[in-house]
């Protein structure tokens, strides 16, 4: 089963709204990732925050964290067309374990 | 620098034929991961490599086997085609072999099996 499930599935935004998209995972963990994939390609790595951290910011990118919830957020302030793509959340466990487990994504359309 | 090259992109078998995927990283990351794609999930874990020697399973390994090559190269062999392994196959990479590191990804192979 999946550690972590995003939602929504789906979100179709104007360009310049911004768009919200939440993780929530099962087990304690050492970091969370997000992931951007492009239709055909595959994932490039946006951000990752450790488990100690509550807040991160890369650019038009904001991660939060709440490990009490056991989720996540990732906000895309003032979206572009080009932001159009699928999003993942994925987790790194506690455990020593050393891969990492994806979510199912949300799918993120930016309509210009 | 290239990062993550997987060949080929695309290819059809038939059920029960075999085939190997290749991947090969240029960043002189230590460790490798092979991850499958279906429709409306995530990518899941088949086997990975922590290091070259080394080789564990993933979440999904049935079916499949693995061969770190050297630390450039680990493939992913189908010994007998299924339909149920029709998917995008990813290959990853990431410089410690720790779950705290980002993964580097390549361009997937899109593999039906008919």
């Amino acid at each position: 089963s999946q550690q972590g499930e995003e939602d929504p599935q789906a979100l179709s935004i104007q360009e310049g709204e911004n768009a919200t998209m939440n993780c929530s995972y099962k087990t304690s963990i050492n970091n969370l990732q997000w992931y951007r994939q492009n239709s055909g390609r595959g994932l490039v790595h946006l951000i990752l925050i450790r488990s100690n951290e509550r807040e991160k910011h890369s650019g038009r990118l904001r991660v939060t964290l709440d490990t009490s919830k056991k989720s996540s957020s990732l906000l895309i302030t003032a979206s572009r067309a080009a932001d159009t793509a699928s999003y993942f959340c994925a987790t790194g466990l506690d455990t020593g374990r050393r891969a990492l487990t994806f979510g199912s994504g949300t799918r993120l359309q930016v309509q210009p | 620098n290239a990062g993550v090259t997987q060949t080929p992109k695309f290819q059809v078998l038939k059920t029960g034929q075999s085939m190997t995927l290749q991947c090969a990283q240029d960043m002189n990351h230590n460790s490798m991961y092979w991850y499958r794609q279906d429709p409306g999930m995530g990518l899941r874990l088949i086997y990975y490599s922590a290091s070259e020697g080394t080789t564990d399973k993933g979440e999904v390994p049935n079916g499949y086997n693995v061969s770190r090559l050297n630390k450039r190269e680990f493939s992913l062999r189908l010994e007998s085609a299924a339909p149920s392994q029709t998917s995008v196959y990813f290959c990853a990479s990431t410089g410690l072999g720790r779950s705290n590191q980002p993964q580097h990804f390549g361009d997937g192979t899109r593999l039906s099996i008919l």
